[in-house]
């Protein structure tokens, strides 16, 4: 398995822009994890979903943030408009199933926002 | 406030010796603890696990040790090698969490040749 693929790997937007991070997990798992990393509160959890269903939307900034999972094989998550401090580095993840830990990490998205 | 806490940014040690990543935690909900390990441009990965009805758990070089009573996690590398420098980051996840993880903010390990 080619393992979480995320895309694009950089993004270098101008505030007031509309961003796009995709996200495609493993084949056969069923919950899909969306993470932010930034040197100040290091990796937080924005948003999950398990069987396409959003569980748990808590840790979204902002109205300016929204996430979608219209399928099991593709996810997105949306910024608009986008702010310098979005920067940072978006992580997907997806897991077996609800419950189950072991967390399998894409690459990751570097978001620039000038 | 954080719930996992990794008070160490960085350690580096001498190859061939001993790792000691630490990890505190502050909810006595937490019952499953992980470690995972990040490479530059890289997504975290998984590396050791360990439940709260445990106190140890071994997987090849790689040790972590809980402390229940002090709310403590430690992860040991012996031998350490150059290619285990990576970031660490602790997290931990409890009852009704789903899955859920909360993440330390992470140590950068360096193991110097």
């Amino acid at each position: 398995d080619a393992g979480v693929i995320q895309s694009p790997r950089h993004e270098v937007t101008e505030m007031g822009q509309e961003v796009t991070l995709r996200c495609k997990p493993i084949s056969g798992h069923n919950s899909l994890f969306w993470y932010r990393q930034t040197m100040m509160r290091g990796l937080e959890l924005l948003i999950y979903f398990n069987n396409n269903v959003p569980i748990d939307d808590s840790g979204m900034p902002e109205d300016r943030f929204s996430a979608k999972m219209p399928n099991a094989s593709f996810s997105t998550l949306k910024i608009q408009p986008s702010e310098p401090r979005d920067s940072a580095v978006y992580f997907c993840a997806s897991s077996l199933a609800q419950g189950d830990e072991k967390l399998f990490f894409g690459s990751g998205t570097q978001l620039s926002v000038l | 406030d954080q719930q996992v806490k990794q008070n160490s940014p960085s350690l580096s040690v001498q190859e061939g010796r001993i790792s000691i990543l630490n990890c505190d935690y502050t909810n006595s909900m937490f019952d499953y603890f992980l470690w995972y390990k990040k490479y530059p441009a890289e997504g975290p990965t998984f590396l050791i696990s360990i439940s709260s009805i445990k106190d140890k758990n071994e997987d090849g070089r790689f040790t972590v040790f809980l402390n229940k009573s002090a709310k403590h996690l430690s992860l040991h590398i012996v031998p350490s090698q150059p290619g285990d420098s990576a970031v660490y980051f602790c997290a931990a996840s409890g009852l009704g969490s789903q899955g859920n993880l909360i993440f330390g903010k992470g140590t950068k390990l360096s193991v110097k040749p």
